[in-house]
């Protein structure tokens, strides 16, 4: 089946360590992104990628890394310096120029 | 940057009833979305509406460009429907997405 998955779904994460959120897509698009969503409140784009080894950042990129290797893998790094990274991530993607875009289902992170 | 409203912030409905979402924007926009999220945090796009209206079974939708705003109905509701609706709208020539806060839909037996 096409769609777009993340792992893990869950993560927890002592102060100061780094942790990679997971997304893969197999939709074949060319497009790919990041957000953040917060209890209660709409989601705020981290990073996007129009293509492979080029990404852009979006409006609260702080604290964050991404990487563009692959076509289907737009993996995210939430480093140290991000002082209140516990969230729900959600990865999307979507073909160049297109109308809408598709979701994984979102990991989970909370710091301790 | 483009501001985006979303009212009601929270509405409960008896299955059957119908409901309007109203998403409001501040500047003139390329694409505007609305996004059902259920409760374990799926988001699905509902439709593609920078103006216009379009209709999907239950659900029917309304962009009113030139007066900056959207409306989303949900006609005969059902518990499935239950979750966070958001409006979100872009206007910079790439897919950058600016969500509003969303309006938490409860539809009750």
């Amino acid at each position: 089946d096409g769609g777009i998955t993340q792992s893990p779904k869950y993560l927890f994460r002592k102060e100061g360590q780094n942790v990679t959120l997971s997304c893969e897509q197999n939709l074949n698009h060319d497009a790919m992104y990041w957000y953040r969503q917060d209890p209660g409140q709409g989601l705020r784009l981290i990073y996007y990628s129009q293509i492979v080894n080029d990404f852009q950042k979006g409006d609260i990129a702080e604290g964050y890394s991404v990487s563009r290797e692959k076509k289907e893998s737009f993996p995210l790094t939430v480093t140290s310096a991000q002082k209140n990274p516990t969230a729900f991530y959600l990865c999307a993607s979507s073909t160049l120029g297109a109308d809408t875009q598709y979701f994984g289902p979102g990991t989970r992170l909370t710091v301790l | 940057g483009i501001q985006v409203e979303q009212s009601p912030p929270d509405l409960i409905l008896q299955e059957g009833a119908n409901s309007t979402l109203r998403c409001n924007f501040s500047d003139s926009v390329n694409n505007l979305q609305w996004f059902h999220q259920n409760p374990w945090g799926q988001l699905i796009n509902l439709f593609y509406i920078p103006s216009g209206t379009k209709q999907n079974g239950r659900l029917s939708a309304t962009t009113v460009a030139t007066e900056r705003y959207s409306l989303l109905y949900i006609s005969s509701s059902q518990t499935t429907d239950s979750g966070v609706y958001f409006c979100a709208v872009e206007n910079t020539g790439f897919q950058k997405l600016v969500f509003g806060t969303g309006t938490r839909l409860l539809v009750s037996p």
